[in-house]
């Protein structure tokens, strides 16, 4: 079985600098996606950013990026340019490529917060 | 501006209640997944449905948790009885296909008392 695991339960960051969010993961299969999932206090879950394992390239999206490293299996995610909105819960995510294991399985999650 | 809906949005009930929610995914996505949010447990996989077919309900609590797709533009998932450990968010995700984003529901809010 697959495992996720985020060791920063909590982190912080001032307005306007960058931040680094930790995820490690455990599976013995080698195709599959990650991602990181956003939950601000209104619990609604939202996509930040998503990798594809067979992809060497790291994902990028505006200010958040990922440093992908598949060998280490790690999957840390960059914000830059810290905006009081990136104040939330945030989740790494593991998903199979295999059909029929299309869930899931996230990290315990780490809160951030935003220090103007 | 398609989205997944999920009713209700929060719900209090006494334990040895029934209790269903619902949710109704994006139009013409096939895959459905049901996962509950506790502060110990975190997020966890329930259900999860392919063409309205259940695929894997392993996280699920078979005596007292059942979840249907009545139709495609449906999906339930009730706790008879409900006891107070199933004080949770329950949130609902679709997908158009399995290697595809899975949108999130707002989630319903249950408190078993």
């Amino acid at each position: 079985a697959q495992t996720v695991t985020q060791s920063q339960p909590e982190m912080s960051v001032q307005e306007a600098e960058t931040v680094t969010l930790s995820c490690t993961y455990d599976t013995s299969e080698s195709d599959y996606y990650l991602f990181w999932y956003k939950q601000p206090p209104s619990r609604q879950m939202i996509l930040v950013i998503r990798q594809e394992a067979y992809k060497q390239q790291n994902a990028t999206e505006n200010r958040f990026s990922v440093n992908f490293q598949k060998a280490a299996k790690s999957f840390s995610l960059k914000i830059s340019d810290s905006q009081l909105g990136d104040a939330a819960m945030y989740f790494c995510a593991y998903r199979s490529r295999r059909a029929g294991y299309g869930k899931l399985t996230f990290g315990q999650g780490t809160i951030l917060t935003v220090h103007p | 501006d398609a989205r997944v809906t999920q009713t209700p949005r929060h719900k209090v009930t006494e334990m040895g209640q029934e209790v269903t929610m619902r949710c109704q995914p994006i139009l013409g996505h096939n895959t459905v997944f049901w996962y509950r949010q506790t502060m110990m447990q975190g997020l966890e996989l329930l259900a999860y449905f392919r063409n309205r077919a259940p695929l894997d309900d392993s996280g699920m609590p078979k005596d007292r948790f059942s979840a249907e797709m009545p139709d495609a533009t449906l999906a339930t998932l009730k706790i008879q009885p409900s006891e107070p450990r199933d004080s949770a968010v329950y949130f609902c995700a679709s997908g158009l296909r399995e290697n595809n984003e899975q949108f999130f529901g707002p989630g319903t809010r249950l408190t078993v008392l």
